[in-house]
């Protein structure tokens, strides 16, 4: 899987905009861009994936840079509850190998201030 | 989404006790299902990666003897953390995915797990 970088922590404030980046410069033309988060003390949460369209769900938006080397995970109007640890995966699309497997790396600490 | 379930949320043991943790999919099938650690302050660590009727698949250096996964089914694979030991305490997190267009993979809200 193609390796990414994201800030170690980042600050946002109550109602804005959460803007978080991903760097994935060797990313393979069929590998998919992936975010997940955890928060505090439970499991991973899906949050949205995309290839290299911008994509858009009740959480989040997914904006891919059209050279596909970087991306950034848009959470709209942050509350409390999004405080959490963000990951960016980059990986093949699942069907492809089933044999493949999600690694974590150390992800972004969004804190979301009152 | 898909949900993920894990029993239990939380378990304390002696030393030397073997521990069981279950991990369902609740509303879909899953041929693959996979096993993290995660201690404090870290990341996500992969164990294992488990295949239903067949063997689990470890990682490098997680002790198959002392992680024993078994996926008897399409919904529920276990981990048996066999002689638990103080330092096997952490945060036990499964994972499965779906299957079919749209696939994804979806996380258990996890077992903590303290030896005392």
């Amino acid at each position: 899987d193609a390796k990414t970088t994201q800030p170690t922590s980042m600050d946002c404030a109550e109602g804005r905009a959460a803007n978080l980046p991903c760097n994935h410069s060797t990313i393979s033309g069929n590998e998919y861009v992936y975010w997940y988060r955890q928060i505090h003390s439970q499991g991973p949460q899906y949050i949205i994936h995309g290839l290299k369209n911008n994509e858009t769900n009740e959480m989040a938006s997914l904006i891919i840079t059209e050279d596909r080397k970087s991306s950034t995970l848009i959470l709209p109007h942050a509350t409390l509850r999004d405080t959490a640890v963000y990951y960016c995966i980059v990986r093949p699309p699942l069907l492809m190998n089933r044999d493949d497997k999600i690694i974590f790396g150390k992800g972004t600490r969004l804190h979301i201030l009152p | 989404g898909a949900v993920v379930s894990q029993h239990p949320s939380r378990v304390i043991c002696k030393s030397g006790t073997s521990v069981k943790i279950e991990c369902r999919s609740l509303d879909f099938q899953a041929t693959t299902m996979f096993w993290y650690r995660q201690f404090p302050k870290q990341s996500l660590m992969l164990m294992a990666t488990s295949n239903e009727g067949s063997k689990a698949t470890y990682e490098q250096g997680v002790e198959k003897d002392k992680f024993l996964i078994n996926h008897a089914s399409l919904t529920l694979s276990t981990l048996t953390v066999t002689s638990a030991h103080p330092e096997d305490s952490s945060f036990y997190i499964c994972s499965a995915r779906t299957g079919g267009k749209g696939e994804t993979q979806y996380f258990g809200p996890g077992t903590r797990l303290l030896v005392l």
